[in-house]
């Protein structure tokens, strides 16, 4: 059974840092691209960020680059988000999802972890 | 940037054929996926490459793709398919996701 489950998050001030993990099993996980997506209390979807199979190259959403890194370690199975300089629009569930076949779609969701960037 | 566009709310009655569009700039020459999400739920993808279907969803389901708009079609709307559906598609190594729809069925 696949599975996505993500960890990390909790409360942090603006201007402080986090780093999200997803700790993925059930299927080969050096095989896939992975995705991470956020959402905020009471709103849509976003796209956040993603990273290939062998973790050479990565894609960001404008709002997150820069300040967002993703990374895997295909050797633990783990995708990792690792955020910097929050601010209080950072606020959101962030979901770890799994491409289906890089078509861009995710057929996975973790659960997510919820980030609130508050004083 | 690129932006795809949905209706805030579509309402359909039980056993009739909902409809929710998802537009944008040239949308028919890109791939779009659909994503059902109900409430403190994670979403599920229920289309993708415009017209697939994942295993495990049902046949009501189905999806189009051309001109500027990509149309999500759930024919025979049961009670348990209310909630927020999203469409996504990629831009420029980017993904976009619509502002959502929400499908009351009453």
């Amino acid at each position: 059974e696949v599975q996505l489950v993500e960890s990390g998050g909790g409360l942090v001030q603006p201007g402080g840092s986090l780093r999200l993990s997803c700790a993925a099993s059930g299927f080969t996980f050096s095989t896939y691209w992975m995705h991470w997506v956020r959402q905020a209390p009471g709103k849509g979807l976003v796209w956040v960020s993603r990273i290939n199979s062998d973790g050479s190259s990565t894609n960001y959403a404008d709002s997150v680059r820069g300040r967002f890194t993703i990374s895997r370690d295909n050797a633990k199975n783990t995708l990792f988000l690792q955020m910097t300089s929050l601010r209080a629009e950072d606020t959101a569930v962030y979901y770890c999802t799994r491409d289906l076949l890089n078509s861009g779609s995710y057929d996975y969701w973790g659960q997510g972890t919820l980030v609130t960037v508050s004083s | 940037s690129y932006e795809l566009t949905q209706p805030p709310s579509v309402s359909v009655s039980p056993g009739q054929t909902a409809s929710i569009t998802c537009s944008g700039g040239k949308l028919g020459d890109k791939y779009v996926c659909w994503y059902q999400q109900k409430p403190g739920q994670s979403p599920v993808l229920v289309i993708y490459q415009d017209t697939k279907r994942p295993s495990g969803i049902p046949e009501r389901f189905s999806g189009s793709n051309s001109g500027n708009t990509a149309t999500l079609t759930i024919s025979g709307t049961q009670a348990m398919d209310e909630a927020d559906y999203y469409c996504q598609a990629w831009d420029s190594s980017t993904g976009v996701f619509g502002g959502g729809t929400k499908l009351t069925v009453l």
